[in-house]
């Protein structure tokens, strides 16, 4: 069974773009859910996804948004990038609520 | 706010040698307590679920027991593949699916 795929693995971007990640979940799953993870924060709720309606978001900027599709693949937008968006943006799926969220290995996003 | 604090931040051990790691969590309401295991470059992998005071799980070496205030994760007779990061996560009856992480214990296994 194919578990959560995020790409690009590795993206370098410079001050003031704006990126877009994408992540396809396991089959069958409709929630989704991405993570920051830092070495000063560790890991950073950002959004959840269920059935292409945002259900919680964490407590970052606007500049931060997400986008879910019918097929339940989904992007996340950073505009106006700063350099402490630098960090491992983790993805994450599941069958929905109590049950556990399976991660993709993450996009690697460094500001110049 | 809920929070998750786990301790020791780093833990170094010879091979075969037991020990616990813990979580400790306050959360309004506690849906479920989630272990996972996150090696270098790679993303958290699940390990366990826990519900309710008192249950608890074991995945070959490993055994997750929680209590309403913390979870501890036992490690017997470790190996040095179970050197990793090990992290603890709350997620609230309110709030979805959103996961609150402690910091990890970094796990090191000496053979």
């Amino acid at each position: 069974k194919a578990g959560v795929t995020q790409t690009p693995r590795y993206l370098i971007k410079t001050r003031g773009q704006q990126v877009t990640l994408s992540c396809s979940p396991i089959s069958g799953h409709r929630s989704v859910s991405w993570y920051q993870q830092t070495p000063g924060q560790g890991l950073q709720f950002l959004f959840e996804y269920f059935s292409e309606t945002q259900r919680n978001k964490g407590n970052f900027p606007g500049r931060f948004s997400g986008r879910q599709f019918s097929n339940s693949r989904s992007e996340m937008n950073v505009s106006t990038l700063e350099l402490g968006d630098s960090a491992l943006y983790l993805c994450a799926s599941s069958l929905g609520s109590d049950q556990p969220q399976h991660f993709g290995d993450g996009t690697r996003l460094s500001i110049l | 706010e809920d929070q998750v604090t786990q301790s020791p931040e780093a833990l170094r051990l010879q091979e075969g040698e037991s020990s616990s790691l813990n979580c400790s969590y306050t959360v309004s309401g506690l849906r479920g307590l989630f272990w996972y295991r996150q090696d270098p470059g790679k993303g958290p992998e699940f390990l366990f679920t826990l519900y309710s005071a008192g249950e608890e799980k074991e995945k070959e070496r490993l055994k997750a027991t929680l209590t309403k205030k913390e979870s501890f994760l036992h490690i017997t007779a470790p190996k040095p593949e179970d050197s990793a990061t090990y992290l603890c996560a709350v997620q609230a009856t309110q709030g979805a699916q959103k996961l609150v992480f402690g910091q990890g214990t970094r796990l090191t296994i000496n053979p």
